[in-house]
C-alpha cells in the first residue's frame, strides 16, 4: 500500500465555482479526517467519517462544505461558491478505528486550492 | 477546549546542536501526545508519540516526555543534522474521536 492519496495536487479557482477533492485512504483504515491548513498555522480539524458514517463536522466547515465517504473507502470534500478565504491546503487523514494504533493518523500529501 | 502551544520559530541552528522545542497543552479529558514533521515539500508525517503521563516517545534521535503535572511534551534532540530541517507540529487527541489538535509549528533550519 502506498499510503493515503489525495487528488488533484493543486486546484486553481475562481470565486463562486464549485470544487471536489478526493481522498484515498490507506486500505484498511475505517476513520478517514479531513482538515484545513493555511499558511503558517497548523492543520485545522474540519470532519471525520467511521466508515461510511460522518460522526463530527467542525464548526469551520460552513454550508458550503460538504463531505461524503458513500463506500466507507474514498472520500469527498466539496466546496461550493468558493470564497477567496476558502484558500489553503486541505490536508486527508486516516487510521484504524481500535487496537493500539487507533490514534496514529496518516497523512496524503495534501490539495492546495487557490481562489483567484 | 483543546489547544496546544508551542514555542514560535523560526529556529536556526548549527550543525551537531542541541534542539528544543517547547510545547504546552490544555485538554479536557486525558490526551495523547504527538510530534509531527514535515520536511520540505513533503506531507505530515508522525515523528513520536506518547499516551500517557511519563511515557516517552522517540524517533530519529528525537525525545519528548509527557509531563502531566506541567503539561508539556517538549521535543529534543541532542545533535541536530542539516536534514532535520522541517516544521515541526506539536499536536494532542482526545480518546472519543482521536481528532487532532494542532499547534501553529515551529520552522526549524539547521546550517552545516
Amino acid at each position: 500500500d502506498t499510503g493515503v492519496s489525495q487528488d488533484p495536487r493543486h486546484k486553481i479557482t475562481k470565486r463562486g465555482q464549485n470544487v471536489t477533492f478526493r481522498c484515498d485512504p490507506i486500505s484498511e483504515h475505517n476513520r478517514l479526517y479531513w482538515y484545513r491548513q493555511t499558511l503558517g498555522q497548523g492543520p485545522e480539524f474540519l470532519t471525520y467519517f467511521q466508515n461510511e458514517a460522518q460522526l463530527e463536522k467542525s464548526r469551520l466547515l460552513s454550508d458550503r462544505f460538504s463531505a461524503e465517504r458513500p463506500k466507507g473507502s474514498f472520500s469527498t470534500l466539496e466546496i461550493q461558491r468558493t470564497e477567496q478565504g476558502d484558500s489553503a491546503m486541505y490536508l486527508c487523514a486516516s487510521s484504524l478505528a481500535g487496537g493500539l494504533r487507533v490514534n496514529e493518523q496518516f497523512f496524503g500529501p495534501g490539495t492546495r486550492l487557490t481562489v483567484l | 477546549g483543546n489547544s496546544v502551544t508551542q514555542m514560535e520559530g523560526p529556529v536556526t541552528l548549527s550543525e551537531e546542536a542541541f534542539l528544543t522545542i517547547n510545547c504546552t497543552y490544555t485538554a479536557t479529558g486525558y490526551p495523547s501526545l504527538f510530534w509531527y514533521v514535515q520536511y520540505p515539500g513533503e506531507g505530515l508525517q508522525l515523528l513520536l508519540k506518547a499516551t500517557k503521563a511519563d511515557d516517552k516517545g522517540s524517533n530519529k534521535g528525537f525525545e519528548a516526555t509527557y509531563r502531566k503535572e506541567t503539561t508539556s511534551f517538549h521535543l529534543e534532540k541532542g545533535s541536530v543534522q542539516v536534514s532535520d530541517s522541517a516544521v515541526y507540529f506539536c499536536a494532542l487527541s482526545i480518546s472519543n474521536d482521536y481528532k487532532l489538535s494542532f499547534g501553529a509549528g515551529t520552522t526549524v533550519t539547521v546550517r552545516a
